[in-house]
């Protein structure tokens, strides 16, 4: 079946610019999750989304950045006024969301902050 | 706060040269292990979940363990399209369903 896709691939964008990252997930996944992984460094965790329950935004790293999930469907993480540091590939994973689930992952959307 | 570590950093194998990666951790209550398998340019690829120490699986040449600190993944006779990074996960008790990533082994095989 349809895996995790993400769009766009590749987002280059002015310093101060806002931009959206969207991510659909596997169909009858209600778990959703945003990561960050900069070079050379682990995924970083950002928000976790579980079905209708309030998301666990305790990765967000400020303000300038939200995330919000329609049912248990499409996902979109916005970056505020984007910095050179916003500089990342950014990751979207879905799971069945029960118990200790494999989170499977999409391509990634590939961030690039002039 | 959940600690993952991967050595090496970095691996040079020749094709058929067997080897393992390592994935120490502390966490607070371990509820899984997961290893993953990454290619430039794509997302993580799910390999395997372990749950408790003593725990083994296998997936073609790959064979995954895990002990009470740290878990291995054995490579057998490695092919060049193994090449990869391999990234190592733990899901602790204290974090909801969010998984703390080392930074990975970048696992090179020559023909």
């Amino acid at each position: 079946g349809a895996g995790v896709s993400q769009s766009p691939s590749n987002k280059v964008t002015e310093k101060g610019k806002d931009v959206e990252l969207r991510c659909d997930p596997i169909s009858g996944h209600t778990a959703l999750y945003w990561y960050r992984q900069r070079l050379g460094q682990g995924l970083e965790f950002l928000i976790y989304f579980q079905g209708n329950s309030a998301p666990d935004k305790s990765g967000l790293p400020s303000d300038r950045f939200s995330a919000e999930r329609t049912g248990e469907s499409v996902s979109t993480l916005t970056i505020q006024r984007t910095q050179q540091e916003d500089s990342a590939v950014y990751l979207c994973a879905s799971s069945q969301g029960l118990g200790t689930n494999e989170q499977y992952f999409g391509p990634g959307t590939r961030l690039t902050v002039t | 706060e959940d600690q993952v570590t991967q050595s090496p950093e970095a691996l040079r194998l020749q094709e058929g040269e067997s080897s393992s990666l390592n994935c120490s951790y502390t966490v607070s209550g371990l509820r899984g292990l997961f290893w993953y398998r990454q290619d430039p340019g794509k997302g993580p690829e799910f390999l395997f979940t372990l749950y408790s120490a003593g725990e083994e699986k296998e997936k073609e040449r790959l064979k995954a363990t895990l002990t009470k600190k740290e878990s291995f993944l054995h490579i057998t006779a490695p092919k060049p399209e193994d090449s990869a990074t391999y990234l190592c996960a733990v899901h602790s008790g204290g974090s909801n369903y969010k998984l703390t990533f080392g930074k990975g082994t970048l696992l090179t095989v020559n023909p």
